[in-house]
């Protein structure tokens, strides 16, 4: 399996409400990275995941948290949810020799929060 | 921490104009360097990256060469075509994490 693989494409929250957002990383990437990319921004880095350890993170509270499982998947999670977290949520994957080897990220999931 | 400032867009060409968008980075130690390309309601695609100084990338005709010397690392094509028309962001690797620049809208006209 290649590639990069987010789901849903497009979710609407409501403000308050708990979102999890999945990633499907390509086999072999034990790295994985999430980032919230804002409307007419560049991505923000949210935190990496290596070997199912958070070992990285951006300027983001708590309310944001991710898992990684042993099968190349991972979880965005984020708790309640305010309109700012409104954005596009990239997930991006790497191999062992890291990020030199440059990222391979998905497609996005959109989230709206009203 | 490690910061990217790219060219600020719109950015709009004719077909086979010449493009240059212009990056420059602040970074400690050895950071690798990239430009990802986001078309319209997709997520970023590797263009071509760098890992060292005097390194040049390149891609679909794309070029960047990673200077040290003036902390740049500006993205070249000779002859754009409309589908090039894209969202370019200049991407600095290093501490675990990518660090974007703003991305440059680029607009080809036929």
């Amino acid at each position: 399996e290649t590639g990069v693989t987010q789901s849903p494409t497009h979710l609407i929250k409501t403000r308050g409400q708990q979102v999890t957002l999945r990633c499907s990383s390509q086999s072999g990437h034990n790295t994985v990275s999430w980032y919230q990319q804002a409307l007419g921004q560049g991505p923000q880095f949210i935190f990496q995941y290596y070997r199912e350890e958070e070992n990285g993170r951006g300027n983001f509270p708590p309310r944001f948290s991710g898992l990684q499982f042993p099968n190349y998947s991972s979880e965005l999670n984020v708790n309640a949810l305010e309109l700012d977290d409104s954005a596009l949520y990239l997930c991006a994957s790497t191999a062992p020799t890291g990020i030199a080897y440059g990222y391979t990220f998905g497609s996005g999931t959109r989230l709206t929060v009203v | 921490g490690n910061s990217v400032t790219q060219m600020e867009g719109p950015v709009t060409l004719s077909e086979e104009a010449f493009l240059t968008i212009n990056c420059t980075y602040t970074a400690t130690g050895y950071p690798s360097l990239f430009w990802y390309v986001q078309y319209p309601g997709e997520g970023l695609q590797l263009l071509l990256k760098a890992t060292k100084a005097d390194d040049k990338g390149s891609n679909k005709g794309f070029e960047a060469t990673y200077r040290k010397e003036t902390t740049s690392f500006h993205l070249e094509k000779g002859s754009v075509q409309v589908s090039d028309s894209a969202v370019y962001f200049c991407t600095l690797g290093g501490d675990y994490k990518l660090s974007f620049g703003a991305g440059t809208t680029v607009t080809v006209r036929a």
